[in-house]
């Protein structure tokens, strides 16, 4: 079974800083996706980045940067230059097998001060 | 940029209807999921479709819920007798092969009073 683990359910960043958020992950598959999905209040789900397991590089998109450690399965999102639109509930989600079912975390409320 | 549509946005029903919610994914993919938001909670997953059936289901999708793919661009989510606890946003996705990314619809508030 897969699962995925968020630990820290809040956080606070201040606009224009930078914000780190945790997520760990285990799976006995060694062919698998990692993905952080952005909930604004509007409850869209909204792809925020994507890292396959077989790339040792980290994936960035613009503001957004991945720290992807497969031996410690951690995979960790960084917001930069922070926005008051970043403001929303964040989840990391693990896909695998052939379905590419997603197993999302419990998800992290990222609030973003002016 | 093509985009997952469901419709209704919100469903008031009482306890013990049965409800259908539509999706339209996007024309190209060929994997389709719903998942399932009680308020504030995680997204959990309800059920896979591929080649036209269920290919994978979890313990929530009990013999309640149905999903069908009648006409080749619709995809339904029927729950014949519904119960409280099925209030939740209801999420349906669609990707393009294995790997890809699902995209989400806006989803379906359900309210079962």
């Amino acid at each position: 079974a897969q699962t995925v683990t968020q630990s820290q359910p809040e956080m606070s960043v201040q606009e224009a800083e930078t914000v780190t958020l945790s997520c760990t992950y285990d799976t006995s598959e060694s062919d698998y996706y990692l993905f952080w999905y952005k909930q604004p209040p509007s409850r869209q789900m909204i792809l925020v980045i994507r890292q396959e397991a077989y790339k040792q590089q980290n994936a960035t998109e613009n503001r957004f940067s991945v720290n992807f450690q497969k031996a410690a399965k951690s995979f960790s999102l960084k917001i930069s230059d922070s926005q008051l639109g970043d403001a929303a509930m964040y989840f990391c989600a693990l896909s695998t097998g052939a379905n590419s079912k997603l197993t999302f975390g419990k998800g992290i409320t990222l609030s973003v001060r002016p | 940029e093509p985009e997952v549509t469901q419709t209704p946005s919100h469903q008031v029903t009482q306890m013990g209807q049965e409800v259908i919610l539509r999706c339209v994914p996007i024309s190209n993919h060929l994997y389709f999921y719903w998942y399932r938001q009680i308020l504030g909670q995680k997204v959990e997953f309800l059920v896979s479709f591929y080649n036209n059936e269920i290919s994978e289901k979890s313990e929530i999708f009990d013999d309640q819920f149905s999903v069908e793919r009648p006409d080749g661009s619709n995809f339904t989510l029927k729950i014949r007798s519904t119960k409280l606890e099925d209030s939740a946003m209801y999420f349906c996705a669609s990707s393009r092969r294995t790997g890809s990314p699902l995209h989400f619809g806006n989803g379906t508030r359900l309210t079962v009073t």
